[in-house]
């Protein structure tokens, strides 16, 4: 059983599409996040969500949206693509635990956008 | 969350131990040690984390020094496998996400 799933695993599409991802994780975790790694192999926060609620946006364009529609799974919608969006986005998911703080995330195995 | 400096890259032999350094001077007291690795552009992996004291996995052991402003992950023997950047990441609890610096490239060679 895969812990933390993407889908789709490859995305190829014209600019100025809307597309989503989706992610799933079967851990139980209340907190999930999405990451962005560009060509220079830097992974940057984009979204956190704890318990189906938003706790970090970073500077995101607004053409992202994040959904979560219950704990288990966090979707990134992304309108009207633009070439600079091509980048390999991770999902992540995480525990909060009293004393302990947030234990260690897990990440799924990415989806590589490609805006042609 | 503090800043972590680590080695642009490092290589190491099969079969012997990689220690992989890293600085996290301005660490705060509630501030754990992390790592992670990445092979090859696939999601991060959890390696070890650790608050104060050494701790050890079947992955890897951490050694962070008294003062905790730096730590060594410890592959105690590498193999080829092991070849990915390695992340030291510092954080806080709740509400933080992890951070990720350039990290450190370990190419383990035969």
């Amino acid at each position: 059983d895969t812990a933390v799933s993407q889908t789709p695993k490859y995305l190829v599409t014209q600019m100025g599409n809307d597309k989503s991802i989706k992610c799933e994780q079967n851990l139980g975790h209340d907190t999930m996040y999405w990451y962005k790694q560009d060509s220079k192999k830097f992974l940057k926060i984009m979204f956190s969500y704890n318990n189906k609620e938003l706790i970090i946006n970073e500077t995101v364009p607004n053409r992202f949206s994040p959904k979560s529609p219950d704990k288990a799974h966090l979707n990134l919608h992304i309108n009207s693509l633009e070439l600079g969006d091509s980048a390999v986005y991770f999902c992540a998911s995480s525990q909060f635990s009293q004393g302990a703080g947030v234990t260690e995330a897990f990440f799924g195995q990415g989806t590589r956008l490609t805006v042609v | 969350d503090a800043k972590t400096t680590q080695p642009t890259s490092m290589d190491c032999a099969e079969g012997r131990a990689a220690n992989l350094p890293c600085n996290h001077s301005t660490i705060s007291g509630n501030e754990y040690v992390y790592w992670y690795r990445q092979i090859h552009s696939q999601g991060p992996q959890y390696i070890i984390h650790g608050l104060k004291n050494n701790e050890t996995n079947e992955m890897a052991s951490l050694i962070i020094t008294e003062d905790r402003k730096s730590s060594t992950l410890i592959l105690p023997h590498a193999t080829l496998r092991d070849t990915a950047v390695y992340y030291c990441i510092v954080r806080v609890n709740y509400g933080q996400n992890f951070v990720f610096g350039p990290g450190t490239r370990l190419s383990v060679l035969p």
